[in-house]
């Protein structure tokens, strides 16, 4: 079955550092990738997406570009700040084409804490 | 603009007792979705209602289920509780049986805050 793989975490970064947060993924056929992210005490919050092979998904300065010859969709952000403290999820949807009937393959989670 | 809304927030069960957990879409959403975390896990489906039926389901026992109603309102119940069962439970709701999520805005899967659940 689908699944996705995030780095081990948790990871803690001085602001302004650059972050990287590792996802790989297996699936059939051709996945939509996206990410999330989760601050404490609320719900999950659509970051950005990607829905075929090079595209590039970008929001808030966080980048990741969908790889599929490596099957990798790795989060990056050149210049971290506190606010980013949060949970990263790394996630797939099994339909093509950015539809997922609301079914996503999550991954672990990555615990990321930015110090003064 | 409400968004997801679930209801309780907390609650603690013993082993073998049933829980009902509840959650109100976001406004202009009919679809949802239930997920359990478990701690330090990532989300796993659990299953999805649309037009007051299941329409997808994730690999959970039968001693899950849900009910949707008219007014695209959802439970999820859970009968038999194991101390496993202990995650937070997260409703997500979007608009129509395909969902394609976008940044602005429309038919993004917008999650709940969960609800917190302890098996003693």
């Amino acid at each position: 079955g689908d699944s996705v793989t995030q780095m081990e975490g948790p990871v803690t970064l001085s602001e302004e550092a650059f972050l990287t947060i590792n996802c790989t993924y297996t699936a059939t056929g051709y996945p939509s990738l996206f990410w999330y992210v989760q601050y404490p005490g609320e719900g999950l919050q659509l970051l950005l997406k990607a829905t075929k092979a090079d595209d590039k998904g970008s929001n808030k300065g966080f980048e990741a570009t969908y790889r599929k010859e490596t099957t990798s969709f790795h989060l990056e952000k050149g210049s971290v700040q506190v606010s980013d403290s949060a949970v990263y999820f790394c996630a797939l949807s099994d339909i093509a084409g950015g539809t997922s009937y609301g079914k996503l393959t999550f991954g672990q989670g990555t615990i990321l804490t930015v110090h003064p | 603009d409400a968004g997801v809304t679930q209801s309780p927030t907390h609650l603690i069960k013993t082993r073998g007792q049933q829980v009902t957990l509840r959650c109100s879409p976001k406004s202009g959403h009919d679809t949802v979705s239930w997920y359990q975390q478990a701690l330090g896990q990532g989300p796993q489906f659990i299953f999805q209602y649309y037009e007051e039926e299941e329409r997808q389901r994730g690999n959970f026992p039968d001693r899950f289920s849900g009910h949707q109603f008219p007014n695209y309102s959802s439970e999820l119940n859970v009968n038999a509780l194991l101390l496993g069962d202990s995650a937070l439970y997260l409703c997500a709701s979007s608009f129509g049986l395909a969902v394609r999520p976008t940044l602005s805005g429309a038919n993004v899967l917008t999650f709940g805050a969960g609800s917190r659940l302890t098996v003693l």
